[in-house]
């Protein structure tokens, strides 16, 4: 049973479309994130969804937007490519948000040409 | 602002060598302490974890870790590594609503 996943796997578009990646659990969590990894391994928190709210927005540009249609999603849309958006996107989820272990999913890596 | 240091970018070790991985958080307030590894193509799994209580935790498959509080420090440890332990472990610290993430430590293991 996959508790964290992502679609798609791998992604890769041309600068300035628009592209979606969805994300899923199926442990009952309350609270989801997007995290972006760089290609220094850097992981930075995007943003986290708890009952549906908007949690945390980092200073991450307007054209990123989490879009969560209920507890069990949260998908990401990106509007108008960038090269810089290249990396690896891992989806977490976790019970509430207090310190409590986040589960990730298994990223999606997106390449921007 | 809070931040999570791991000073050890790779670390390259024979076969049951032991192992030490460094890891210091700034936060001033109540912190909890996470490491996590991302096995080659895998996603991040939880190694273990610090809430309270012991300082010293241990987690899965042989590791271990101790908090310091007096050094704001977290490092992880084995006392004999395998060729399967090749992966990029992450240190992270929960505090104020965020869970923030050091670089993370390359360890190689050579069989």
């Amino acid at each position: 049973d996959t508790a964290v996943s992502q679609t798609p796997k791998y992604l890769v578009t041309q600068m300035g479309n628009d592209k979606s990646i969805k994300c899923e659990q199926n442990l009952g969590h309350d609270t989801m994130y997007w995290y972006k990894q760089d290609s220094k391994k850097f992981l930075k928190i995007m943003f986290s969804y708890n009952n549906k709210e908007l949690i945390i927005n980092e200073t991450v540009p307007n054209r990123f937007s989490p879009k969560s249609p209920d507890k069990a999603h949260l998908n990401l849309h990106i509007n108008s490519l960038e090269l810089g958006d290249s990396a690896v996107y891992f989806c977490a989820s976790s019970h509430g948000l207090a310190g409590v272990v986040q589960y990730f999913g298994p990223g999606t890596r997106l390449l921007v040409l | 602002a809070q931040s999570v240091s791991q000073h050890n970018h790779h670390v390259i070790l024979s076969e049951a060598a032991s192992l030490e991985l460094g890891c210091n958080y700034s936060y001033g307030g109540t912190v909890n302490l996470f490491w996590y590894v991302q096995y080659p193509g895998q996603h991040l799994q939880l190694l273990l974890k610090y809430f309270s209580g012991d300082p010293l935790v241990k987690g899965i498959k042989g590791f271990e870790a101790e908090f310091i509080k007096s050094k704001f420090s977290f490092n992880l440890r084995k006392p004999s590594v395998q060729w399967s332990d090749t992966a990029e472990y992450f240190c992270a610290a929960y505090g104020a609503n965020n869970l923030f993430f050091g670089t993370g430590t390359r360890l190689t293991v050579i069989p």
